[in-house]
């Protein structure tokens, strides 16, 4: 089943501790993406990845990490976390950067 | 600067009428628009694109208009069913020659049975 899997799902974690958000997909896409979703605000791109090695800054890049080592694995890191990226993140794929996006199921972090 | 809008955060319709959902977006450089539909807990599911060197494209009951004087975008759902109850969002993409997305804030749409 095509898919793309983020995890953790729900995590609560406090300011400053290092947290990363897996994400991977099977379909063998070269543009992935992660979006944070805020109440009033929509879906907000963080950044982008148009292939291996290949990354750039969507919309709200400050506060976030992200690699693209494998083109299966595109995850998001948060060195040092704070309260105003609590959040519900979700990631994104794509065959290319022109087509419609898959999106994983979202991860609900709560920084403390 | 909200590059894309979408401002109705709501809309209820009567199950078996039409939808429409609008978008309003500034940057005239976009050069893909997609919709796409959110269920609660769930990630947005792609509904339909439109390039900007169409005006109407069509799916099912699903068709999308795009006026690029007006740099307005809608959806139509003809006849809507309450399965089409979702929130809704509105997204272009292709200013600047990227593949950067901007979505907008989204309408949740309600049909009554």
């Amino acid at each position: 089943e095509a898919q793309v899997t983020q995890n953790p799902r729900y995590l609560i974690t406090v300011t400053g501790k290092k947290l990363t958000v897996t994400c991977s997909q099977n379909m063998n896409h070269e543009y992935m993406s992660w979006y944070r979703q805020d109440p009033g605000l929509g879906l907000r791109q963080i950044y982008y990845s148009m292939n291996v090695e290949v990354t750039d800054k969507g919309d709200v890049p400050e506060g976030y990490k992200v690699s693209r080592k494998e083109k299966r694995n595109f995850p998001l890191i948060l060195e040092s976390p704070s309260p105003n990226q609590t959040s519900l993140y979700f990631c994104a794929s794509s065959g290319t950067g022109g087509q419609p996006q898959h999106f994983g199921d979202g991860t609900r972090l709560s920084i403390l | 600067d909200q590059q894309v809008k979408q401002n109705s955060p709501s809309l209820s319709v009567q199950e078996g009428r039409i939808s429409i959902l609008n978008c309003d977006y500034t940057n005239s450089m976009f050069d893909y628009f997609l919709w796409y539909k959110k269920y609660p807990a769930e990630g947005p599911t792609f509904l339909i694109s439109i390039s900007s060197i169409k005006d109407k494209n069509e799916d099912g009951r699903f068709t999308v208009f795009l006026n690029k004087s007006a740099k307005h975008l809608s959806l139509h759902i003809v006849p809507s069913q309450p399965g089409d109850s979702a929130v809704y969002f509105c997204a272009a993409s292709g200013a600047s020659g990227t593949y950067k997305y901007i979505f907008g804030t989204g309408t949740r749409l309600k049909v009554l049975a």
